[in-house]
């Protein structure tokens, strides 16, 4: 059983560009979760989202960020128009049922450049 | 809004040594509290309490909730180089579309020397 796998493990992208980050939960699990780690901060909830449903995005920016979990495929994390405050680890992690038990994936280190 | 306050923020040690770390949490609906260990990759799942008073153990890691006192923690008995890392607490709330959504404290950094 595979765990949650993300990629790519490292993008860079220039002020300005796209950056799409994927992430498949483990096989079973239908709960996603975005993270995003800043350089010398902890771990900040972005984004819950349920097959086809955006649950929670209390945590993301209101602007340029947006993430879907379609019927079909992985969890996309949608930047556009990057600026270098975007420079983070982002983090994927999914549970079953919502039990809190949440898995993380390898993570996507972005650098925008 | 949920918080959680970890501490120390670091710590030294050599190997062999017990070290203990600190946890506490306000959060107005209480789930479960969570414990994770970074080291330079995904966070790995350590332990997970939901009831006051019981300790989880694995091998030389042990947690322990205190709900009344909104606190929990994380001890490491004879330490060994692989244990450095950071350790992370989370928690989560019961409450509406919270479910599941992990609010982690900033972390403690454990650095152990042979």
């Amino acid at each position: 059983n595979a765990g949650v796998m993300q990629n790519p493990r490292h993008l860079v992208r220039r002020r300005g560009q796209e950056a799409r980050l994927r992430c498949s939960p483990m096989k079973g699990h239908s709960h996603v979760y975005w993270y995003r780690q800043l350089p010398e901060e902890g771990l900040k909830f972005m984004v819950y989202l349920q097959k086809e449903n955006i649950i929670d995005e209390s945590g993301m920016p209101k602007e340029r960020f947006s993430a879907e979990f379609p019927k079909e495929g992985p969890s996309i994390l949608r930047i556009q128009q990057v600026v270098r405050g975007d420079s983070a680890a982002y983090f994927c992690a999914s549970s079953s049922m919502g039990t809190g038990e949440a898995f993380f994936g390898q993570g996507t280190r972005l650098t925008v450049v | 809004e949920d918080k959680v306050v970890q501490s120390p923020l670091s710590l030294v040690v050599h190997e062999g040594d017990t070290v203990t770390l600190n946890c506490s949490y306000e959060v107005t609906n209480f789930r479960s509290l969570l414990w994770y260990k970074q080291e330079k990759k995904a966070p790995t799942f350590l332990f997970m309490l939901t009831s006051s008073g019981i300790e989880k153990k694995s091998g030389r890691l042990s947690s322990i909730l205190d709900k009344k006192e909104l606190f929990s923690i994380l001890n490491i008995t004879a330490t060994q180089t692989g244990d450095s890392a950071i350790y992370l607490c989370a928690v989560t709330n019961a409450g509406g579309t919270s479910y599941g959504k992990l609010t982690f404290g900033q972390g403690t950094i454990l650095t152990v020397h042979p």
